[in-house]
C-alpha cells in the first residue's frame, strides 16, 4: 500500500464547474499537507500548504485535511481552461523530512 | 515567494557522456535540497537528498556512482549523471524547503535530459 494513494484519472469537467481532488494517506505521523500542481514538462507548483486539521482558502482554491480520516482534499471553484494541468498532493512528517507523494489527478477543463 | 531556478531545461547528450544540472535557490538558503525523477504521466520519484556541506542520502535503488550530487553552499546543489544511457533519459527536478514561504517545498521548473 502506497502512504499516500491519490486518483490519477483523467478527471475532465466544463468551465465554471467545482473540481473535487482528493487524496488518502496511510501515515498518521503526516502533519503538513500540500497541494501541487504541474504543467506538462514543467516542475509543480506549490499551490495549497496546511498544517494539521482544518480548511486552508486562497482565491478560488479551498484545502481541507481531516487527519480522523486521513483524507485530504482540494476544491476548486470556478474552474477555468488555465487550469488543466496534474495535480499532486504531498504530505510529510516535519522538519527536513522528505516529501511523500500521490501519483497526481489529470484534470481537464473544457470550453 | 521562494524560487528555484534549475539549468538548463533541456539537454541532449551522446551515450557515454556526463551532464551537470544545477539547482540554485534564488532568494534564500537551503540546507537540504531534494532532486526528482519522473518519466511520463507518473509521479515524482525521489531520487536523493542533498545536504549542503556532506554527503547526499540516496533513495534505495539510486545508483550514487552514476548520480554525482555536490550540495557546496547554502544556494546551489548539482546533480551529474555520469557515463549517461539512453534509459537515463527522464525528466529530474530539483526541490527546496524555504521557511519564510510557509514551510512549503519549492520545486525547479525541471531539466529534460534526453541521451542519445
Amino acid at each position: 500500500q502506497k502512504e499516500v494513494e491519490q486518483d490519477p484519472g483523467p478527471l475532465s469537467v466544463p468551465e465554471g464547474a467545482i473540481v473535487s481532488l482528493n487524496c488518502t494517506y496511510s501515515n498518521s505521523a503526516f502533519q503538513y499537507f500540500m497541494w501541487y500542481r504541474q504543467y506538462s514538462r514543467k516542475g509543480p507548483e506549490l499551490l495549497m500548504y496546511t498544517y494539521s486539521s482544518g480548511n486552508k482558502e486562497d482565491g478560488r482554491f479551498t484545502a481541507q485535511v481531516d487527519k480522523s480520516s486521513k483524507y485530504i482534499s482540494l476544491f476548486i471553484r470556478d474552474s477555468q481552461p488555465s487550469d488543466s494541468a496534474t495535480y499532486l498532493c504531498a504530505a510529510f512528517t516535519g522538519g527536513g523530512n522528505k516529501l511523500t507523494f500521490g501519483t497526481g489527478t489529470q484534470l481537464k477543463v473544457e470550453l | 515567494g521562494a524560487v528555484v531556478s534549475q539549468h538548463p531545461s533541456r539537454v541532449i547528450c551522446k551515450s557515454g557522456t556526463s551532464v551537470k544540472i544545477e539547482c540554485r535557490s534564488l532568494d534564500f538558503q537551503a540546507t537540504t535540497m531534494f532532486w526528482y525523477r519522473q518519466f511520463p504521466k507518473q509521479s515524482l520519484m525521489l531520487m536523493a537528498t542533498s545536504n549542503e556541506g556532506s554527503k547526499a542520502t540516496y533513495e534505495q535503488g539510486v545508483e550514487k556512482d552514476k548520480f554525482l550530487i555536490n550540495h557546496a553552499s547554502l544556494t546551489l546543489s548539482t546533480l551529474t549523471v555520469t557515463s549517461a544511457h539512453p534509459e537515463d533519459s527522464s525528466f529530474y527536478i530539483c526541490s527546496a524547503r524555504s521557511e519564510g514561504d510557509g514551510y512549503g517545498y519549492t520545486f525547479g521548473s525541471g531539466t529534460r535530459l534526453t541521451v542519445v
